[in-house]
C-alpha cells in the first residue's frame, strides 16, 4: 500500500490567498484526521472524520478553515484567506477506525504564507 | 482532562540506551502510543501499549506504562544515530478514535 498521501508537499503562498490541501487516506481506513503542526503549539488535532463524516472539528482554529471528504478516499483542507500565522506543517492521518486502531500519517504538507 | 507532557531534549552516546519519559492525565486512556518523527517527514508508528500492560517489549524497543502514576516510558537499546528524531507519546481516551499527543522528545544521539 502506498499509504497515506498528500499534496502538495510545499506550498508556498501570498496572504489572503486561498489555499487547498488535499489528502487520500490508506484504501479501506474509514477514520481520517487533520494535524497542524507548528514549533509554538506542537501537534494539534483540527479535525476528523469516521465515514466521510466530520465527528468532531473543535481543533478547527476560525472560520478560515474548512475541511470535507466528499468520499472515503480523499479529504481536502481549506484556508481561505490564508494568513501568516497559518505557515505551519499539515498532516493527514487515517486509521480502519474502530477504537482500537492506530493512525497512519501522510508525509504532510508545509505551507509558508508571506 | 487531557494533558500529555515530555521532556524537550535527550541527548545520548551511540550503543547506550535511551530513556524517553511521558506522562499523561486522563486515566481513562486506553491505548497509549509511541511515534517517531524524522526530519522533514511524517509521524511513524513505532509501538503502541494497551492500558491494561504494564511492559511491552520489541526487539531494541520497551515500553514500560505506570498506569497508578501515569508514566509512560520508551527505552531504546543499543541507541544508533539512525534513531536521533522526536519522539512523541500519545493516549487514546474513552472510545473513540481522537488521540492526545505530547509535545515531542527530540532524541540526539552522538558518536
Amino acid at each position: 500500500d502506498a499509504g497515506v498521501i498528500q499534496s502538495p508537499r510545499h506550498e508556498v503562498t501570498e496572504m489572503g490567498q486561498e489555499v487547498t490541501l488535499r489528502c487520500k487516506p490508506i484504501s479501506g481506513h474509514n477514520s481520517l484526521f487533520w494535524y497542524r503542526q507548528t514549533m509554538m503549539r506542537g501537534l494539534e488535532l483540527l479535525i476528523y472524520f469516521n465515514n466521510n463524516v466530520p465527528i468532531d472539528d473543535s481543533g478547527m482554529p476560525e472560520d478560515r478553515f474548512s475541511a470535507k471528504m466528499p468520499n472515503a478516499s480523499f479529504s481536502t483542507l481549506k484556508i481561505q484567506p490564508s494568513e501568516p500565522r497559518d505557515s505551519a506543517v499539515y498532516f493527514c492521518a487515517s486509521s480502519l477506525g474502530s477504537w482500537q486502531e492506530t493512525q497512519y500519517f501522510g508525509p504532510g504538507t508545509r505551507l509558508l504564507v508571506l | 482532562g487531557e494533558d500529555v507532557e515530555q521532556s524537550l531534549f535527550l541527548s545520548v552516546r551511540e550503543g547506550d540506551s535511551s530513556v524517553i519519559n511521558c506522562t499523561y492525565t486522563d486515566s481513562s486512556s486506553t491505548y497509549l502510543y509511541w511515534y517517531k518523527q524524522e526530519p522533514g517527514a511524517g509521524l511513524q508508528l513505532l509501538t503502541y501499549i494497551f492500558s491494561n500492560m504494564d511492559m511491552k517489549q520489541d526487539q531494541r524497543l520497551t515500553v514500560l506504562l505506570n498506569k497508578k502514576d501515569k508514566h509512560l516510558s520508551l527505552r531504546i537499546a543499543d541507541t544508533q544515530t539512525g534513531d536521533s528524531a522526536i519522539y512523541f507519546c500519545a493516549e487514546r481516551t474513552g472510545g473513540g478514535n481522537k488521540l492526545t499527543f505530547g509535545t515531542g522528545t527530540q532524541l540526539k544521539v552522538e558518536l
